[in-house]
């Protein structure tokens, strides 16, 4: 199993220009989160997903759209990107009704 | 927020010695959990303790949980120095399907 992978690994953006952060497990995880590292302030959540089909949105939402039609991939749109977007984002997935979350390797992004 | 907190932020020990670190929540849980994140890594589960569990143990991992003083700890006994990492707390509450990392201790483990 390849586990959960994310593509870039890095990018560099202008302000104003959009982008997919592609997040794929091949785990048959019902779950899948996005979540920003920022220094200092630990991971947060920014959407989730239990199951294709089915988004919601996490503590730092704005900025950013997910959706959810298979149940391997959940992408992370940057609409409009920002530096306030600048960040390490991982994505993560787990089993319905467990806790334990398994995590990409991350995507470094700086948006300029 | 319902981010917690963790303390120290820092922590530098030598090969052999005890790391001690605490993690504080704001809510009420039903279980929390540490990870460990190597430099440039993703987080990896270390180890979960339910909220009627008040300590413990997987190999050199010690927890304990103070749902009265809404704190954790986790202390790593005889470190290596590869278990020099980033660890993180996160806590569930046990509705809603959402996780709140701490701000997690850096660890670093002198040979």
């Amino acid at each position: 199993n390849a586990g959960v992978t994310q593509t870039p690994k890095f990018q560099v953006l202008k302000t104003g220009q959009s982008m997919t952060l592609q997040c794929a497990q091949d785990m048959n995880h019902e779950y899948m989160s996005w979540y920003r590292q920022d220094p200092g302030m630990g991971l947060r959540l920014i959407h989730y997903s239990v199951g294709a089909g089915i988004t919601d949105q996490g503590e730092v939402p704005n900025g950013y759209n997910v959706s959810r039609s298979t149940t391997e991939d959940f992408p992370l749109r940057l609409l409009s990107a920002a530096p306030s977007q600048t960040s390490v984002y991982f994505c993560a997935s787990k089993y319905r009704g467990t806790y334990e979350q398994y995590f990409g390797p991350g995507t470094r992004l700086t948006v300029t | 927020s319902q981010q917690g907190e963790e303390d120290p932020q820092a922590l530098s020990i030598q090969e052999g010695e005890n790391a001690t670190m605490n993690c504080s929540y704001k809510t009420s849980i039903n279980n929390l959990q540490w990870y460990r994140q190597n430099s440039g890594r993703g987080l990896v589960h270390l180890i979960l303790i339910r909220s009627n569990e008040r300590e413990k143990h997987s190999g050199r991992l010690r927890v304990t949980l103070d749902t009265s003083k809404k704190s954790s700890s986790l202390l790593i006994t005889a470190s290596r120095a590869a278990d020099t990492a980033s660890y993180f707390c996160a806590t569930y509450a046990g509705t809603g399907n959402q996780f709140y990392f701490g701000t997690g201790t850096s660890l670093t483990v002198i040979p």
